[in-house]
């Protein structure tokens, strides 16, 4: 069955610390990956998307994420997390056969908390 | 600016009344969408509309109608049949079904 899965329900880092956030999806054919950030009561932002070609993405906000098809996953990172990181992360997969973002299978996704 | 704009922000409405929710959108982009976000659910697609006057249901279509009479304007009405209707709904768009979708800021549904 098609899914993703986010384990980390809720994290907290410190601000300045490194951040990854794990995505694993289980997808048929070869899968468009996605990540958004919401933040509280507001709309879903695009951080980044792979499609193809390299397997590190670079997003905005200072966001990259890494596909590794071996362990179907799809993580995010950043270097340096910034109070303003705070937020929902959601991560998402569809598929080039697809086509069609009617597909798009999501998480459940990742709170994430920033300690001063 | 080019956007998805989503109104109103909040709505209040008695059980058994059938409410609208507003998505227009001036980025030109044929494909829209409607999703529900429940906490801890994700989010869940109620319609689609690929093409004006053309929509088509998503997972959760029960309770819900929508129309495509204009490119820009994709309305969710959400009837009395939908069970539990409170929720926050999230329209969304994109250039073509394909694409990326972009979302607007969401409007919160309170049904008492």
């Amino acid at each position: 069955a098609q899914s993703v899965t986010q384990p980390d329900i809720h994290i907290t880092v410190s601000e300045g610390a490194s951040l990854e956030l794990r995505c694993n999806y289980s997808y048929g054919a070869t899968p468009y990956l996605f990540w958004y950030v919401q933040s509280p009561g507001q709309g879903l932002q695009l951080l980044l998307k792979y499609f193809s070609g390299d397997t590190l993405v670079q997003g905005i906000k200072g966001f990259e994420a890494e596909f590794k098809r071996s362990q179907s996953s799809f993580n995010l990172r950043k270097p340096s997390v910034h109070w303003s990181d705070a937020a929902e992360y959601f991560c998402a997969v569809g598929g080039e056969n697809a086509g069609n973002n009617r597909k798009l299978i999501w998480g459940l996704g990742t709170s994430l908390a920033v300690n001063p | 600016d080019g956007g998805i704009t989503q109104s109103p922000k909040y709505l209040f409405r008695k059980e058994g009344q059938n409410v609208t929710l507003s998505c227009e959108q001036n980025l030109n982009h044929d494909a829209m969408y409607w999703y529900r976000q429940d906490p801890g659910q994700g989010l869940r697609l109620i319609y689609y509309s690929q093409i004006v006057n053309d929509f088509q249901k998503g997972d959760i279509a029960e309770g819900y109608s929508v129309s495509r009479e204009k490119k820009e304007s994709f309305p969710l009405t959400v009837t009395s049949a939908q069970k539990n209707p409170t929720a926050f709904y999230l329209c969304a768009s994109s250039r073509d079904t394909g694409n990326t979708i972009y979302f607007g800021e969401g409007s919160w549904l309170t049904v008492v």
